[in-house]
């Protein structure tokens, strides 16, 4: 497989559960990112991993757990969740963290196709 | 604060051009991407521009001035495919991305 996979792609879970999103990317990049979108409203960055080291958490909500085990796999966990987490969750990727060059250079985000959330 | 505006929702005709424009506030500035994002899709690259100017890319071509904080994309003879969510993002001093909320084309034949 190519590019940023995710899984699952659709979710429905209850207040009460606990649910995981996994992210796999094999470009070999060294910076991943989850983040949320809602409908109307621009991407907002939840979590940043830099060589499978964290480097931004901007303010989330501790309901939402990220691991990064190794520079290919991300996962967001989910527990006790609210009705207004439910959004499009995407995952992606890029060369390096923090650096600008040609074309965009490193900074050029790969993104996953998104796992849909709902919470009940 | 920072800030990227652009417009919600563009309606244009097949074979034709259009232009989304993109106004954006950010903490020193590192360059500007485009993306695409289909429904149901990941959002695509589409361009990065640093310096003012024009660039093309088939197509698609993007526009950047720094002095106004301005930017816009441009796309020619329209393709019913065209029909996606086109996110403008700033990338600021500390190389961080400031997304607008998009803006939703839609191409009627």
């Amino acid at each position: 497989e190519t590019g940023v996979t995710q899984t699952p792609r659709h979710l429905v879970m209850g207040m009460t559960n606990k649910k995981s999103l996994k992210c796999e990317q094999h470009l070999g990049h060294n910076a991943m990112y989850w983040y949320k979108q809602s409908a109307k409203k621009p991407l907002e960055l939840m979590f940043v991993y830099s060589l499978e080291e964290r480097v931004e958490n901007n303010s989330v909500p501790s309901r939402f757990s990220p691991e990064c085990p190794n520079s290919s796999h991300l996962f967001l966990h989910l527990h006790t969740l609210q009705p207004e987490d439910s959004a499009l969750y995407l995952c992606a990727s890029s060369q390096v963290l923090g650096l600008a060059g040609e074309g965009g250079g490193a900074n050029v985000l790969t993104f996953g196709a998104g796992s849909r959330l709902t919470v009940l | 604060g920072q800030n990227i505006d652009q417009p919600t929702e563009m309606t244009a005709t097949e074979g034709a051009i259009v232009q989304i424009n993109c106004t954006y506030q950010t903490s020193g500035f590192n360059g500007l991407f485009w993306y695409q994002q289909h429904a149901g899709e990941a959002p695509t690259f589409l361009s990065y521009n640093v310096l003012d100017g024009l660039e093309e890319k088939g197509r698609f071509s993007s526009f950047l001035s720094r002095s106004k904080g301005y930017s816009y994309l441009l796309l020619k003879e329209l393709q019913m495919k065209d029909s996606a969510s086109y996110l403008c993002a700033g990338l600021d001093s500390n190389y961080q991305l400031i997304w607008g909320a998009g803006t939703k084309l839609i191409i009627k034949p």
